[in-house]
Parts: structure tokens; sequence; C-alpha cells
């Protein structure tokens, strides 16, 4: 079955960098695109960043613009979200998500998500 | 900056229909936009319910249906289940950007 797990979370200051992993299993990883969406305390959901299944193309939030890398190894069925310059808006629970077989807009499958708080 | 709207709360009875929508700053939804419906309860993960408007994954019962209605996307339960309280939230897609709805807390009394 599918299965996305996420970690790397924690508690970092503001101004420091954290990059989050998320291993996949129980699907063939390099075909499917794959998200980063966080939500914040009491809070709804936002898009990060997604990564195409070959790594070739990356879109990014405005919020995260600049600050934030997606990356994936295929050969280790992993997505990475390197996150640099944080602040307090940036605590959340971070989710990986994958995008639907066949589609470019489409998301099925969810991790349980990583909590990254930042706080000093 | 992109806004996707929904309806902030919403109240149902058991077995009843309810209709959520999600409606775009930039205009009419339609099918390009592949309209995601998912549903999150307090402490989970969210868990897709609706793809591509209208179609629905393997796990998706058979109550819950998307739709076009009006310029926005709608959700629609039919035969309301108390285990449907939770949070819905719409997801849009804008060519190389993803906008979530602000979501609806729908609840079942």
């Amino acid at each position: 079955q599918v299965q996305l797990v996420e970690s790397g979370g924690g508690v970092v200051q503001p101004g420091r960098s954290l990059r989050l992993s998320c291993a996949a299993s129980g699907f063939i990883f390099n075909n499917f695109g794959m998200h980063w969406v966080r939500q914040a305390p009491g809070k709804g959901l936002e898009w990060v960043a997604v990564i195409w299944y070959d790594g070739d193309n990356k879109y990014y939030a405005d919020s995260v613009k600049g600050r934030f890398t997606i990356s994936r190894d295929n050969s280790k069925n992993k997505v990475y979200l390197q996150m640099n310059s944080l602040g307090a808006e940036d605590t959340a629970v971070y989710y990986c998500a994958r995008i639907t077989s066949g589609t470019y807009g489409d998301v099925d499958y969810w991790g349980q998500g990583t909590l990254v708080t930042v706080s000093s | 900056q992109t806004v996707v709207t929904q309806e902030p709360s919403l109240t149902v009875s058991p077995g009843g229909t309810v209709t959520l929508t999600c409606a775009s700053s930039t205009g009419a939804v339609t099918s390009v936009y592949y309209p995601n419906w998912f549903q999150q309860k307090p402490g989970q993960a969210p868990r897709a319910l609706i793809y591509s408007t209208n179609k629905k994954h393997s796990w998706t019962p058979a109550r819950f249906s998307g739709s076009l209605l009006g310029g926005e996307a709608a959700l629609t339960l039919s035969g309301v289940q108390p285990e449907d309280e939770a949070e819905y939230y719409c997801l849009l897609y804008y060519g190389g950007a993803w906008v979530f709805g602000g979501g609806t807390k729908l609840t079942v009394l």
C-alpha cells in the first residue's frame, strides 16, 4: 500500500535552517510528482512546493520562494524540503502528498505530517 | 494574489444533503483548474475525496460527489452521516501554483 512518512521536524530558532524528508513506499516513486503542504496551528492548508516526477520542474508558493528548496532522490524514494531563513510564520505541520497518476493538478495520498516549530 | 473562497461553516442534519462550494478570485472555476476536495478531521492528515472535478478515489464513499455549479466547484454530500463532521478543503490548480480554499467546517447536528 502507498505510504508517505515525513521526518525532520522539530524546534528551530528563527533565521536557522531545517531539512524535511518524506520517504515513499508502495508505488513506483519516480513516476509521480510530489507536493509539500503545510498547516499552521489552528489554520487551513497552504500549498508550499511541488516537484515533478523527474525533478525537472519545481514550483513554489510566493511565501517560501527564495527560502525553501524542494528536491528528490529517486534512488532513495525520497523527497526533501530544505527550509532556510525560517521565521515564526513557518511554524506548521508539514505534509508531503502525491500527485495523482496521469494528471498535473490532482492529489491523492498524504503523509501524516511532521511538526516544525520556529521559536527562540 | 489568488484567493480561493469556501463557506466558513455549514450545518446539516443527519441523513440530509449539503453542498459546499469553492470559488476562485480569478473568475469561473472550470475543469482546467482540476478541482480537488479533501476531508480533514481533528488531529488527522487530510484525506482526498474528489479529484479532477468529479472523480472519486477508490476509498471515497458513494455519498460524496463533485461537480461544477454556477462557476464554482462544488462538493455534495447526500445522506450525511455523523462521521462526515469535519473540515473540508478544496484545491485549485493554476498552472504551476496550487491554492487551497480556507476550508468549510461541516457540523452534523
